[in-house]
């Protein structure tokens, strides 16, 4: 079974821009979560989709702004990048959103970087 | 308070040697989730291994084994016969309610370690 993909790989925007970061789940998989991780702040929590509708959102400005389509297909938008929004954005798929034993399995990631 | 604290930035072990990499977390939640990830230089997180916090047993997949010492609060990872393929950060996870009820769950990580298997 294929594994969580994520497009692109690599992406250099310049301030003010705004960027599309794909995830496609496991298949099977209903639920998508998306990371941000920083060498300064670690692993943040951005958004979690289940049956296109986001169920958790962390603490991020409202740039950030992501979408699930009817085949568990996930989109996150950054709209007006700022530099210190270069980093590696994560997606992690699960088979369902809920309960403490709901493992996450995660993509490459999209290394972004903003000029 | 930080919900998951790994106090080890870097660990070093000789390679085919054990290692525990150290995890406690923080939580009044008495139904939570314990995860285990590892991450290459590659970037990509590879899940290895789950507690329950009702798990009356300490879980264990292949080389790798969990401590978990639930009064304590802490889920220490024991790597056995370290590879060179092992050199990778590793983070703990804690998976937990967000609200009463339980219907809304958030995934919260370590800051890591970064472990390098000496040959």
């Amino acid at each position: 079974k294929a594994g969580v993909t994520q497009t692109p790989r690599y992406l250099i925007k310049t301030r003010g821009q705004q960027v599309t970061l794909s995830c496609s789940p496991i298949s099977g998989h209903r639920s998508v979560s998306w990371y941000q991780q920083t060498p300064g702040q670690g692993l943040q929590f951005l958004f979690e989709y289940f049956s296109e509708t986001q169920r958790n959102k962390g603490n991020f400005p409202g740039r950030f702004s992501g979408r699930q389509f009817s085949n568990s297909r996930s989109e996150m938008n950054v709209s007006t990048l700022e530099l210190g929004d270069s980093a590696l954005y994560l997606c992690a798929s699960s088979l369902e959103a809920g309960g403490i034993t709901d493992t996450q399995y995660f993509g490459p990631g999209t290394r972004l970087t903003v000029l | 308070a930080q919900k998951i604290t790994q106090t080890q930035p870097g660990m070093f072990v000789q390679e085919k040697e054990a290692v525990t990499l150290d995890c406690t977390y923080d939580t009044s939640d008495p139904s939570y989730g314990l995860f285990w990830y590892k991450q290459p230089s590659s970037g990509e997180m590879i899940f290895l291994i789950y507690q329950g916090s009702y798990d009356q047993q300490n879980a264990t997949e292949g080389r790798y084994s969990l401590n978990f010492q639930k009064a304590r609060k802490s889920a220490n990872l024991v790597i056995s016969a370290s590879q060179l393929g092992d050199s990778a950060m590793y983070f703990c996870a804690m998976r937990e309610t967000l609200n009463s009820g339980g219907s809304n769950y958030k995934l919260t990580f370590g800051k890591g370690t970064l472990l390098t298997v000496n040959p």
